[in-house]
């Protein structure tokens, strides 16, 4: 059972245009969303997080958007660029226990100059 | 200089053998993890270990131990392996298991087992 799910597989955009990267999830418990972005050979590195109380959290380029009652959040990246080309992986967590966060199969984007 | 060192960084088995994965961090951290990574699923966690004991266990087969020598290590140590082992495993760690607290990715070791 896919509890993360990430769409599209893989998106396409130019230099200058705002990706969207989307992300659903089942269990309501989920509370915590951090959002990973991943080169080739490397380890993924944490590149924003909301928590459900927010509907919205920015961070330069970076913007998540929150639906707590539809179970959805969305990532923009504003004014994309070659260097942003990466897999990204939404992820969340429930409150309490250990940090075991679950992760979606990963969004490839690609930012053609 | 990367801050959590996994090695070997690429690693052939035969099936039926037992390989080492070894994991080291210079980040100061009380927590660390390891994930699994594979072209069929999505990144796994497998276990967390805060102050060198072990926190959650997530991986169902035994075959898979973890070995903490030191606060900064944690090794994976794989047992009769099989061909659905090949993934890359991630090391991982946290200033503490807190949910919020950043966590850290290493580069990983990509197994293949023939």
């Amino acid at each position: 059972q896919q509890q993360v799910r990430q769409s599209p597989q893989s998106l396409t955009v130019w230099e200058g245009e705002t990706a969207i990267l989307n992300c659903s999830y089942e269990n309501s418990a989920f509370d915590y969303f951090p959002w990973y972005q991943q080169f080739p050979g490397e380890g993924p590195a944490l590149l924003i997080s909301i928590l459900s109380v927010s509907d919205k959290k920015e961070d330069g380029r970076f913007t998540i958007f929150f639906n707590k009652r539809e179970k959805k959040l969305s990532l923009h990246i504003a004014d994309s660029q070659p260097g942003d080309s990466a897999t990204y992986f939404c992820a969340a967590s429930a409150p309490g226990g250990n940090y075991k966060p679950t992760f979606g199969k990963g969004t490839s984007l690609v930012v053609h100059p | 200089d990367p801050k959590i060192i996994q090695k070997p960084k690429y690693l052939v088995a035969v099936t039926g053998s037992e390989k080492i994965l070894i994991c080291e961090q210079y980040l100061g951290h009380n927590a660390m993890y390891w994930y699994r990574q594979s072209a069929k699923k999505p990144l796994e966690f497998m276990f967390s270990y805060s102050y060198q004991k072990l926190m959650d266990n997530q991986t169902a087969s035994s075959r898979f131990q973890p070995q903490s020598s030191k606060k900064n290590h944690l090794d994976l140590q794989i047992t009769a392996l099989k061909p659905d082992d090949s993934a890359t495993y991630f090391c991982a760690s946290s200033q503490d298991e807190g949910r919020g607290t950043e966590v850290f990715f290493g580069k990983g070791t990509r197994l293949t087992v023939v």
